[in-house]
Protein backbone atom coordinates (compact mmCIF):
# COMPACT_ATOMS: atom_id res chain seq x y z
CA UNK A 1 0.00 0.00 0.00
CA UNK A 2 1.36 3.69 -1.27
CA UNK A 3 1.18 6.44 0.66
CA UNK A 4 0.40 8.41 -2.27
CA UNK A 5 -2.21 7.59 -3.84
CA UNK A 6 -2.49 7.08 -7.96
CA UNK A 7 -4.94 5.76 -10.77
CA UNK A 8 -3.14 2.64 -11.99
CA UNK A 9 -4.02 3.48 -15.31
CA UNK A 10 -5.16 6.20 -17.68
CA UNK A 11 -5.74 6.03 -21.57
CA UNK A 12 -6.02 8.50 -24.55
CA UNK A 13 -5.83 9.17 -27.87
CA UNK A 14 -2.92 10.76 -29.63
CA UNK A 15 -2.97 14.72 -29.37
CA UNK A 16 -5.53 14.46 -26.41
CA UNK A 17 -5.01 15.94 -22.85
CA UNK A 18 -4.94 13.86 -19.89
CA UNK A 19 -4.55 14.07 -16.17
CA UNK A 20 -2.82 11.96 -13.71
CA UNK A 21 -3.72 12.44 -9.92
CA UNK A 22 -1.49 12.26 -6.67
CA UNK A 23 -3.66 11.98 -3.20
CA UNK A 24 -1.21 12.45 -0.22
CA UNK A 25 -2.29 13.94 3.23
CA UNK A 26 -1.46 16.36 5.83
CA UNK A 27 1.87 14.85 6.33
CA UNK A 28 2.98 15.04 3.25
CA UNK A 29 1.92 16.90 0.36
CA UNK A 30 -0.36 18.59 2.37
CA UNK A 31 2.75 19.80 4.97
CA UNK A 32 4.04 21.95 1.95
CA UNK A 33 6.86 19.36 0.87
CA UNK A 34 7.74 19.09 -3.01
CA UNK A 35 6.38 17.02 -5.03
CA UNK A 36 8.20 15.30 -8.40
CA UNK A 37 7.07 13.37 -11.31
CA UNK A 38 9.13 10.54 -12.68
CA UNK A 39 8.51 9.07 -16.38
CA UNK A 40 9.68 5.36 -16.52
CA UNK A 41 9.73 4.01 -20.52
CA UNK A 42 9.35 0.42 -20.66
CA UNK A 43 12.84 -1.31 -19.84
CA UNK A 44 14.55 1.79 -18.42
CA UNK A 45 15.61 3.68 -15.03
CA UNK A 46 12.88 6.45 -14.23
CA UNK A 47 13.60 10.02 -15.25
CA UNK A 48 12.83 12.94 -13.14
CA UNK A 49 10.28 14.82 -15.61
CA UNK A 50 8.37 17.47 -13.17
CA UNK A 51 10.41 18.60 -10.16
CA UNK A 52 9.32 21.00 -7.22
CA UNK A 53 5.16 20.76 -7.95
CA UNK A 54 5.59 22.26 -11.49
CA UNK A 55 9.18 22.92 -12.65
CA UNK A 56 10.32 21.01 -15.98
CA UNK A 57 14.03 20.32 -15.80
CA UNK A 58 15.68 20.67 -19.03
CA UNK A 59 14.73 18.79 -21.97
CA UNK A 60 11.44 17.73 -21.28
CA UNK A 61 8.67 19.18 -23.55
CA UNK A 62 6.05 21.94 -22.10
CA UNK A 63 3.28 19.62 -23.09
CA UNK A 64 4.17 18.39 -19.46
CA UNK A 65 3.06 20.39 -16.34
CA UNK A 66 2.87 19.74 -12.79
CA UNK A 67 0.34 21.26 -10.41
CA UNK A 68 -0.36 21.02 -6.18
CA UNK A 69 -3.01 22.13 -4.62
CA UNK A 70 -3.84 21.22 -0.52
CA UNK A 71 -3.06 17.62 0.15
CA UNK A 72 -3.16 16.61 -4.20
CA UNK A 73 -0.96 16.97 -7.05
CA UNK A 74 -1.59 16.74 -10.77
CA UNK A 75 0.26 15.95 -13.81
CA UNK A 76 -0.73 16.73 -17.33
CA UNK A 77 0.21 16.07 -20.35
CA UNK A 78 -1.25 17.45 -23.04
CA UNK A 79 -1.15 16.87 -27.04
CA UNK A 80 -0.60 13.00 -26.06
CA UNK A 81 2.40 11.12 -28.74
CA UNK A 82 3.17 7.44 -28.97
CA UNK A 83 6.49 7.94 -26.89
CA UNK A 84 4.66 9.13 -23.86
CA UNK A 85 3.31 5.35 -23.07
CA UNK A 86 4.70 4.56 -19.87
CA UNK A 87 4.54 4.71 -16.25
CA UNK A 88 4.49 8.14 -13.82
CA UNK A 89 5.02 7.81 -10.24
CA UNK A 90 4.83 10.98 -7.98
CA UNK A 91 6.81 11.11 -5.00
CA UNK A 92 7.05 13.65 -2.16
CA UNK A 93 8.63 13.38 1.57
CA UNK A 94 6.56 12.73 4.82
CA UNK A 95 6.82 13.96 8.27
CA UNK A 96 5.49 11.28 10.28
CA UNK A 97 7.82 9.09 8.36
CA UNK A 98 11.49 11.39 9.32
CA UNK A 99 11.30 13.44 6.66
CA UNK A 100 11.30 9.73 4.48
CA UNK A 101 10.50 9.61 0.55
CA UNK A 102 7.24 8.45 0.02
CA UNK A 103 5.75 7.44 -3.67
CA UNK A 104 2.97 6.77 -5.46
CA UNK A 105 2.31 3.35 -6.76
CA UNK A 106 2.56 4.44 -10.01
CA UNK A 107 0.35 5.04 -13.48
CA UNK A 108 0.58 3.05 -16.59
CA UNK A 109 -0.39 5.54 -19.44
CA UNK A 110 -1.69 3.88 -22.69
CA UNK A 111 -1.63 5.94 -25.63
CA UNK A 112 -5.19 4.70 -27.71
CA UNK B 1 28.36 13.45 -18.54
CA UNK B 2 27.07 13.25 -15.82
CA UNK B 3 25.81 9.78 -14.78
CA UNK B 4 25.55 6.81 -11.98
CA UNK B 5 27.21 3.74 -12.74
CA UNK B 6 26.38 0.62 -11.03
CA UNK B 7 27.61 -2.90 -10.41
CA UNK B 8 26.65 -6.07 -12.57
CA UNK B 9 23.83 -8.55 -11.86
CA UNK B 10 23.71 -10.75 -8.83
CA UNK B 11 22.47 -14.13 -8.03
CA UNK B 12 22.37 -15.03 -4.43
CA UNK B 13 20.58 -17.92 -2.16
CA UNK B 14 18.12 -17.00 0.39
CA UNK B 15 19.79 -15.68 3.78
CA UNK B 16 23.05 -14.31 1.91
CA UNK B 17 23.47 -10.84 1.47
CA UNK B 18 24.19 -8.68 -1.57
CA UNK B 19 26.45 -5.12 -1.79
CA UNK B 20 25.87 -3.34 -4.79
CA UNK B 21 27.66 -0.44 -6.12
CA UNK B 22 27.10 2.91 -7.67
CA UNK B 23 29.87 5.04 -9.75
CA UNK B 24 29.47 8.50 -9.70
CA UNK B 25 31.32 10.81 -12.36
CA UNK B 26 31.15 14.12 -13.68
CA UNK B 27 30.04 15.95 -10.74
CA UNK B 28 31.20 16.27 -6.84
CA UNK B 29 29.98 13.28 -5.21
CA UNK B 30 29.41 14.82 -1.84
CA UNK B 31 27.29 17.53 -2.97
CA UNK B 32 24.03 15.20 -3.70
CA UNK B 33 22.60 12.94 -1.43
CA UNK B 34 22.48 9.32 -2.92
CA UNK B 35 18.87 7.54 -2.24
CA UNK B 36 18.63 3.46 -3.00
CA UNK B 37 15.20 2.13 -4.07
CA UNK B 38 14.86 -1.30 -5.86
CA UNK B 39 11.73 -2.12 -8.11
CA UNK B 40 10.47 -5.93 -7.89
CA UNK B 41 9.44 -7.43 -11.27
CA UNK B 42 6.30 -5.91 -12.58
CA UNK B 43 6.05 -3.46 -9.50
CA UNK B 44 6.21 0.10 -8.61
CA UNK B 45 8.97 1.77 -7.03
CA UNK B 46 9.94 1.11 -3.65
CA UNK B 47 12.30 3.60 -1.45
CA UNK B 48 15.21 2.19 0.70
CA UNK B 49 16.53 5.28 1.92
CA UNK B 50 19.02 7.30 1.47
CA UNK B 51 22.93 8.81 2.72
CA UNK B 52 24.45 12.44 2.87
CA UNK B 53 28.07 11.03 1.17
CA UNK B 54 30.04 13.99 2.77
CA UNK B 55 28.69 13.23 6.42
CA UNK B 56 27.64 9.36 6.33
CA UNK B 57 24.29 10.21 7.86
CA UNK B 58 21.80 7.68 6.66
CA UNK B 59 18.32 7.59 6.74
CA UNK B 60 16.35 4.27 5.97
CA UNK B 61 12.93 3.43 5.44
CA UNK B 62 11.67 1.94 8.42
CA UNK B 63 10.90 -1.60 6.61
CA UNK B 64 14.52 -1.39 5.99
CA UNK B 65 15.95 -0.91 9.25
CA UNK B 66 18.43 -3.33 10.80
CA UNK B 67 18.27 -5.12 6.95
CA UNK B 68 20.51 -2.17 4.87
CA UNK B 69 23.80 -0.75 5.18
CA UNK B 70 23.84 2.58 2.97
CA UNK B 71 27.88 3.43 2.79
CA UNK B 72 29.82 5.77 0.80
CA UNK B 73 33.71 6.11 -0.33
CA UNK B 74 34.47 9.41 -1.07
CA UNK B 75 38.07 8.89 -2.71
CA UNK B 76 35.93 7.09 -5.26
CA UNK B 77 33.03 8.86 -5.48
CA UNK B 78 31.33 5.48 -5.01
CA UNK B 79 28.02 4.70 -2.76
CA UNK B 80 27.25 0.94 -1.80
CA UNK B 81 24.06 -0.86 -0.92
CA UNK B 82 24.52 -4.07 1.50
CA UNK B 83 21.24 -6.18 1.93
CA UNK B 84 21.47 -8.65 4.54
CA UNK B 85 19.37 -12.21 5.02
CA UNK B 86 17.66 -12.79 1.17
CA UNK B 87 15.04 -13.83 0.62
CA UNK B 88 13.12 -14.21 -2.73
CA UNK B 89 10.85 -11.58 -2.42
CA UNK B 90 14.26 -9.46 -2.05
CA UNK B 91 14.47 -10.36 -6.39
CA UNK B 92 14.71 -6.87 -7.89
CA UNK B 93 16.20 -4.39 -9.88
CA UNK B 94 17.79 -2.01 -7.70
CA UNK B 95 18.36 1.40 -8.49
CA UNK B 96 20.80 4.44 -6.95
CA UNK B 97 19.83 8.15 -8.01
CA UNK B 98 20.96 11.50 -6.38
CA UNK B 99 19.15 14.31 -5.03
CA UNK B 100 20.05 17.34 -3.53
CA UNK B 101 18.08 20.66 -1.53
CA UNK B 102 14.76 18.01 -2.00
CA UNK B 103 14.41 18.88 -5.61
CA UNK B 104 13.92 15.08 -7.14
CA UNK B 105 16.40 12.72 -8.27
CA UNK B 106 17.16 14.34 -11.26
CA UNK B 107 20.14 11.54 -12.36
CA UNK B 108 19.43 7.40 -11.62
CA UNK B 109 21.85 4.16 -12.57
CA UNK B 110 20.70 2.14 -14.98
CA UNK B 111 19.71 -0.52 -12.59
CA UNK B 112 21.25 -3.68 -10.70
CA UNK B 113 19.66 -7.21 -10.68
CA UNK B 114 19.49 -9.40 -7.72
CA UNK B 115 17.97 -12.62 -7.91
CA UNK B 116 17.60 -14.71 -4.82
CA UNK B 117 16.83 -18.27 -6.03
CA UNK B 118 17.81 -21.45 -4.21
Amino acid sequence: QSVLTQPPSVSGAPGQRVTISCTGSSSNIGAGYNVHWYQQLPGTAPKLLIYGNSNRPSGVPDRFSGSKSGTSASLAITGLQAEDEADYYCQSYDSSLSGSVVFGGGTKLTVL
Amino acid sequence: QVQLVQSGAEVKKPGASVKVSCKASGYTFTGYFIHWLRQAPGQGLEWMGWINPISGVTNYAQKFQGWVTMTTDTSISTAYMELRRLRSADTALYYCARERYLNGMDVWGPGATVTVSS
